[in-house]
């Protein structure tokens, strides 16, 4: 398994502003994802976060509003930026652990509500 | 129709009793399968993982999948308060690059 820290843990941010979460892996892991969690919804892939590379995001999900980074195999941060009421949510980290196939885990989360 | 099709429940049941949670999914192209747990404002605790179609025991914990009815369940032998969380299901494979397709998650509660 993977030990996966997230800070904050929980925010309150004023409409408009932008929040950085980071992710800490205790052990290098070949895939790390962000994840996001409306409340009293499922989890939504934001988008892979790719070592030394831009990130891959998925459909509905862009860049400017969510810049991801990755600078080592074990840390990433996202951003969400210009953050609206409709940003309040879980905001996941996960990882893939090559030595469990395709075991994914998850951190604690950042829950975050835009006021 | 989604990917994944999960009853949101909420399922509520008496301590001791055996819980049954199911998901239906329709792209057979999904190989591995997981059962997450979560708690309230927590993130999801991997519970099981399977590889295509069989079963696999865990303490009071069994995951079976069947890939000919593109089914999968969880069952909870013996089942407690603290078993109270929503359970997802979660699936990919080698089509999706390791991405997660998750159900929407069942609501348990376990009442003592």
């Amino acid at each position: 398994s993977a030990v996966i820290s997230q800070k904050p843990s929980r925010d309150i941010c004023q409409r408009g502003t932008s929040l950085t979460i980071q992710c800490q892996v205790d052990s290098q892991v070949t895939m790390m994802f962000w994840y996001r969690q409306q409340p009293g919804q499922s989890l939504t892939l934001i988008a892979t976060a790719n070592q030394g590379s831009e990130a891959t995001y998925e459909s509905g999900f862009v860049i400017d509003k969510f810049p991801i980074s990755r600078p080592n195999l074990t840390f990433s941060t996202l951003t969400v930026s210009n953050m609206s009421p409709e940003d309040s949510s879980i905001y996941l980290c996960s990882v893939r652990v090559s030595l469990s196939g395709n075991t994914i885990y998850f951190g604690e989360g950042s829950w975050l509500t835009v006021v | 129709q989604k990917e994944v099709e999960q009853d949101p429940g909420p399922l509520s049941v008496p301590e001791g009793a055996i819980v049954s949670l199911n998901c239906t999914y329709s792209n057979s192209a999904f190989q591995y399968f997981m059962w997450y747990r979560q708690y309230s404002r927590k993130g999801p605790e991997l519970l099981m993982y399977t590889y295509s179609s069989g079963n696999k025991e865990d303490g009071r914990f069994t995951a079976q999948v069947d890939k000919s009815s593109k089914y999968i369940s969880l069952f909870i032998r013996d089942s407690q308060p603290s078993d109270s969380a929503t359970y997802l299901c979660a699936m990919t494979g080698m089509e999706y690059g390791n991405k997660l397709v998750f159900g929407a998650g069942t609501i348990l509660r376990v009442k003592s």
